[in-house]
């Protein structure tokens, strides 16, 4: 298994503003994985990032809204721009362990006002 | 287009009863499925998987059951304890792609 560790676990953020929420993974893995997870919802994955690569956006998550970086192996961070209260949500890093089991940070809490 | 659901949004359960968690999927190209747990405040932990070329799974007090025909999976947890109240998503995934796709989630209450 691998241990995942998110920053902020937490935030208050104003609207139009922008967050960045960093991943950090205890072992080199090639695919690191965004999740969101909106309030009484599913988790609804918004891009892959690969090293070296620009990171693969799902349907109805675009670049300008969520910019990726993934600097090296261990690695990722995800920005939410220019934030309103539908960004209110919980984000989630993941990585894959083994075949498909994926593992997940704790989380972060954001709430827009 | 909902591809994994739930359409159980929660499941009450006496401790050391059976629970059963139900997931229904549309996607015939899923060859994975697994199952998560998780406690408010946490990311989801990995609780079990299958292949979908098995039809059940067992670890523990944890069996997951597969119906390919009817595109149907289930989690069995017994006996029940306090400690599994959480919430319980199923999602599926296509091996070459890493992508996991989830259910809505059912939040299991395991009453002492």
């Amino acid at each position: 298994s691998a241990v995942i560790s998110q920053k902020p676990s937490r935030d208050i953020c104003q609207r139009g503003t922008s967050l960045t929420i960093q991943c950090q993974v205890d072992s080199q893995v090639t695919m690191m994985f965004w999740y969101r997870q909106q309030p009484g919802q599913s988790l609804t994955l918004i891009a892959t990032a690969n090293q070296g690569s620009e990171a693969t956006y799902e349907s109805g998550f675009v670049i300008d809204k969520f910019p990726i970086s993934r600097p090296n192996l261990t690695f990722s961070t995800l920005t939410v721009s220019n934030m309103s209260p539908e960004d209110s949500s919980i984000y989630l890093c993941s990585v894959m362990g083994g075949t498909t089991e994926a593992f997940f940070g704790q989380g972060t809490r954001l709430t827009v006002v | 287009d909902q591809q994994v659901k739930q359409n159980s949004p929660s499941l009450s359960v006496q401790e050391g009863r059976i629970s059963i968690l139900n997931c229904d999927y549309t996607n015939s190209m899923f060859d994975y499925f697994l199952w998560y747990k998780k406690y408010p405040a946490e990311g989801p932990t990995f609780l079990i998987s299958i292949s979908s070329i098995k039809d059940k799974n067992e670890d523990g007090r944890f069996t997951v059951f597969l119906n390919k025909s009817a595109k149907h999976l289930s989690l069995h947890i017994v006996p029940s304890q306090p400690g599994d109240s959480a919430v319980y998503f199923c999602a599926a995934s296509a091996v070459d792609t890493g992508k996991l796709i989830f259910g809505q989630g059912t939040t299991l209450q395991v009453k002492p």
